[in-house]
C-alpha cells in the first residue's frame, strides 16, 4: 500500500525567508501534485509533475521530483503573508490511477 | 464555468438515516474521485472510478457505497450513518493532464 508522508507537519515562518516542505513516498511512481487548501475552502491545483527531474515554478513556490528518491519537494523563496495555507502532496500508484494524499503541511507566515 | 458541484454544503444525519452526496463535472473527465478530510489526518480516498461504468475501493472504503451514474456524476450513499462518519467530504475530478479540480465540500455531521 502507497504511504505518503510530509514534513514538517506544522511550519511557521517569518515574512522574507525561505523553507522547503518535504515529500517521501513508499512504492514506485513517477506522478506527483501539490495542492493548496485554505481553511475552510476545498483544495486548490498548484503542481503537477510527472517525471523524474520535473521542476514547476509559480511565483514563490518552486516544486521538484526525484523518483529515484521517491521525495518531491516544495521550496518556498522569500515568504509573505498570502502563502499561509495548508499543503499537501498527493500521489499516483503505479498501474492504476488511486491518487493517496499526504497528511498536509499547515504553513503560517508571520509578518 | 462550474467545475465540480456537491450537494448539499452542509448536512446534520442522526446515526442509522441514510443519505447520499451528489457530485457532478462539467469538464468532460473520465476519472472521479470521493475523499474524506478529518483533522490531522489529511485526505482519505473513499472510493474512485477512473472511467464511467467502473469503480474502486480506496483506502477506507467500509460503510459507503457509489454509483457512477454517468461521464458527469458520481454520487457517494452512506446506507446507516455512524458517527464516525462525520467528516468533510470532498469530490474530485482529474483532467487526462491529471489536474484535479474540487468540489467545495459537503460537512456532514452524525448525531
Amino acid at each position: 500500500e502507497l504511504k505518503v508522508e510530509q514534513n514538517p507537519l506544522f511550519l511557521s515562518m517569518q515574512e522574507g525567508k525561505n523553507y522547503t516542505i518535504y515529500c517521501n513516498y513508499s512504492t514506485t511512481s513517477d506522478r506527483l501534485y501539490w495542492y493548496r487548501q485554505d481553511p475552510g475552502k476545498s483544495l486548490e491545483s498548484l503542481f503537477v509533475l510527472l517525471s523524474n527531474g520535473a521542476v514547476k515554478q509559480e511565483g514563490r513556490l518552486m516544486a521538484s521530483l526525484d523518483t529515484k528518491a521517491r521525495l518531491s519537494t516544495l521550496h518556498i523563496t522569500a515568504a509573505v503573508h498570502d502563502l499561509s495555507a495548508t499543503y499537501f502532496c498527493a500521489v499516483d500508484s503505479f498501474g492504476n490511477e488511486k491518487l493517496t494524499f499526504g497528511t498536509g503541511t499547515r504553513l503560517t507566515i508571520i509578518p | 464555468n462550474a467545475g465540480v458541484t456537491q450537494t448539499p454544503k452542509f448536512q446534520v444525519l442522526k446515526t442509522g438515516q441514510s443519505m447520499t452526496l451528489q457530485c457532478a463535472q462539467d469538464m468532460n473527465h473520465n476519472s472521479m474521485y470521493w475523499y474524506r478530510q478529518d483533522p490531522g489526518m489529511g485526505l482519505r480516498l473513499i472510493y474512485y472510478s477512473a472511467s464511467e461504468g467502473t469503480t474502486d475501493k480506496g483506502e477506507v472504503p467500509n460503510g459507503y457505497n457509489v454509483s457512477r451514474l454517468n461521464k458527469r456524476e458520481f454520487s457517494l450513499r452512506l446506507e446507516s450513518a455512524a458517527p464516525s462518519q462525520t467528516s468533510v467530504y470532498f469530490c474530485a475530478s482529474i483532467s487526462g493532464g491529471r489536474r484535479a479540480f474540487f468540489g467545495q465540500g459537503t460537512r456532514l455531521t452524525v448525531v
